[in-house]
């Protein structure tokens, strides 16, 4: 079945730095890779997503990238501040209207100060 | 986007009952799920709720355990049924809404969160 593997499960990065989250994925019928964000106690929400036809998206200080030939993909998180600090989820699917999304085990990330 | 309301937002239950929790979004969407997020884990779906026939379950999940319902376009239940404390976890729906570029986007309720004693 589908699988998404992420990787680190933690990090811990000094605030200014850059932080990288990776992950694969086992379905190559997936085409689109969102990224969400959930802080302590809240829902996770979307904080941007790739989809399939594209290598790379920015969002301000925050970009992924798409290696769709070795299925995997990364987030990307520059000039990181202390409210960066959260649990990320990388997760995949398919393009259609009756796609479910498979999530990654999640990164939780600190920023130190 | 869409607005979804999901309660109980926690509850306290006794092993061997059952928890119905309920998720009324404010626009008729298509997709449906329901989620399962044990402490410091990630989201493992539990099916999908498809309006007008059955869930559709994934591995190691079953309706027996977890039945739901899906009325309509706008609402969705799920039962923990026969509790136990490996039930103890936080219990999110989510409903995939269809961006303009095709793809499913997934908007959150605000999860409940069952303690079985």
């Amino acid at each position: 079945g589908e699988n998404v593997e992420q990787h680190p499960s933690t990090l811990s990065v000094q605030e200014g730095d850059s932080a990288v989250i990776k992950c694969t994925y086992s379905d190559s019928a997936s085409n689109y890779f969102p990224w969400y964000k959930q802080e302590l106690g809240k829902r996770p929400q979307l904080i941007i997503d790739i989809r399939s036809n594209v290598g790379e998206k920015k969002d301000q200080r925050i970009a992924v990238t798409l290696n769709k030939t070795a299925k995997h993909f990364s987030l990307h998180i520059t000039e990181t501040q202390p409210e960066d600090s959260a649990v990320y989820f990388c997760a995949a699917s398919r393009y259609s209207s009756a796609s479910k999304i498979i999530f990654g085990s999640g990164t939780r990330l600190s920023i130190r100060p | 986007s869409a607005v979804i309301s999901q309660k109980p937002s926690r509850d306290i239950c006794q092993r061997g009952t059952s928890l119905t929790i309920q998720c009324q979004v404010d626009s008729q969407v298509t997709m449906m799920f329901w989620y399962r997020q044990q402490p410091g884990q990630s989201l493992t779906l539990i099916a999908t709720a498809n309006q007008g026939s059955e869930a559709t379950y994934e591995s190691g999940f079953v309706i027996d355990k977890f039945p739901i319902s899906r009325p309509n376009l706008t609402f969705s239940t799920l039962t923990v049924s026969n509790m136990s404390p490996e039930d103890s976890s936080i219990y999110l729906c989510s409903v995939g809404v269809l961006g303009g570029a095709g793809n499913t986007e997934a908007f959150f309720g605000q999860g409940t969160r069952l303690t079985v004693v």
